[in-house]
């Protein structure tokens, strides 16, 4: 069974500039989640996608956008880039209605570094 | 609104002790799910335990142990003999009732198991 993978491992980039993160889920997942965890905090809840459609957001700017493919993979993606936007940025996914219902699985992270 | 409040912020103990980390949540759902996550150093959120709202029955696995007291809203997290790959910082975290079962993650504690 392969894990949940994210891409890239690390990144550096500029105020104002744009950003894509992807994401696959883990094998038999049709769910992901997005997160943002700032150094020394608990992750943030960004937004959650299902049947390739945005199914919840939290507390963050339309700026932080999403898609979510057929094969369930899915992009993150920010637009003009902010110092406070340096954090890593965890994927999970999840099988909604599954055997196990919601529990999510974290991938590594991707560690966004905004200069 | 839904809050995870981790008070410990950081624990130091020798090999072979015990330690507890405490959890406490705040929610208006009837029905909920509760989550421990260990993150070592890689950065990777590790599942541990899911626990639904109407199952208090305390939980062992190896040298883990969970107590869930909904009269207390608390749920702690005891390792048993604490070993050097303890150390980490874990997470507690409560999911709403809706579909998307977002979690919300408390501040998290840091453990360092000490040789």
């Amino acid at each position: 069974e392969t894990g949940v993978t994210q891409s890239p491992t690390h990144l550096i980039k500029t105020r104002g500039q744009q950003v894509t993160l992807r994401c696959s889920s883990q094998s038999g997942h049709n769910t992901v989640s997005w997160y943002q965890q700032a150094l020394g905090q608990g992750p943030q809840f960004i937004f959650q996608y299902y049947r390739e459609e945005e199914n919840g957001r939290g507390n963050f700017p339309p700026r932080f956008s999403g898609l979510q493919f057929p094969n369930y993979s899915s992009e993150l993606n920010v637009n003009a880039l902010e110092l406070d936007d340096s954090a890593l940025y965890l994927c999970a996914s999840s099988s909604r209605f599954g055997g196990r219902g919601d529990t999510q699985y974290f991938g590594p992270g991707t560690r966004l570094t905004v200069l | 609104a839904q809050k995870v409040t981790q008070a410990q912020t950081e624990i130091s103990v020798v090999e072979k002790e015990d330690v507890t980390l405490d959890c406490v949540y705040e929610t208006r759902d009837t029905t909920y799910y509760l989550f421990w996550y260990k993150q070592p150093p890689s950065g990777e959120l590790v599942f541990l335990i899911r626990r639904n709202s109407f199952d208090e029955q305390n939980e062992i696995s190896g040298r883990y142990s969970w107590n869930f007291q909904k009269s207390t809203s608390s749920f702690n997290f005891t390792i048993t003999a604490s070993q050097v790959v303890d150390s980490a910082v874990y997470f507690c975290a409560l999911s709403d009732e809706t579909g998307r079962r977002a979690l919300t993650f408390g501040s998290g504690t840091r453990l360092q198991v000490q040789p």
